[in-house]
């Protein structure tokens, strides 16, 4: 069956950046489009972008060009997500999904950013 | 950027009552529409994709409708399980933009 298993928490200081990742099993991790969703407390959600984990394309949401970059590992099928530059508004629950429509989604990452 | 505006923000409703989510976007999105399900603590889960298929493994009492810019969420027997916050999200068009939620609690 397909999962996403993502990394766990992280408690980070403001300016810092985190790597945080989404290990894929249960499908062939290089046939479908990973997304990255961020959901703040109390918030909706934002999508952030996604890859293609088959040739490493990628595609941003504006908002979070220069914040976001995504990569994938073929060899150990996982997807990661590093977050430049943290701060505050940083902190939230970050969210790996499997394609489009969103079939299948990570178990969430909560990040914290304080000092 | 499309905005989705989604209506009531909270709802409270009986089991076994009809219940209807709505989803307004701020320009037409031609049908690619879809509902997540989202309880406490936990992932969002895929409903209905493309404003009328319902995903995998997902109950006939969800059910979904619209065209252009209006949009709509049926569950036709609310049951006990059924609480949650449902979001829809638009893929007509970058950035894909979600709705802000409607929380759905049992009267």
């Amino acid at each position: 069956q397909v999962q996403l298993q993502q990394s766990g928490a992280e408690l980070v200081k403001p300016g810092s950046s985190v790597k945080i990742s989404c290990k894929a099993s249960g499908y062939t991790f290089t046939s479908y489009d990973m997304h990255w969703i961020k959901q703040q407390p109390g918030n909706g959600l934002e999508w952030i972008g996604w890859i293609y984990p088959g040739n490493g394309n990628t595609k941003y949401n504006q908002k979070f060009n220069g914040k976001a970059t995504l990569t994938a590992d073929k060899s150990s099928s996982t997807a990661y997500m590093q977050l430049s530059s943290l701060t505050s508004e940083d902190s939230a629950v970050y969210f790996c999904a499997r394609r489009q429509p969103l079939d299948y989604w990570g178990q969430g990452v909560m990040v914290t950013v304080s000092s | 950027d499309i905005q989705m505006t989604q209506s009531p923000s909270f709802l409270s409703a009986s089991v076994g009552e009809r219940v209807t989510l709505s989803c307004k976007a701020s320009q037409n999105i031609n049908k690619y529409l879809d509902w997540y399900q989202q309880k406490l603590g936990e992932a969002p889960k895929l409903l209905i994709y493309n404003t009328n298929n319902l995903h995998t493994g997902i109950p006939s009492r969800f059910s979904g409708s619209g065209s252009g810019t209006d949009y709509t969420l049926t569950i036709s027997s609310l049951q006990p399980e059924d609480v949650a916050t449902y979001f829809c999200l638009q893929r007509n068009s970058w950035p894909r933009t979600f709705g802000s939620g409607t929380k759905l609690e049992i009267k």
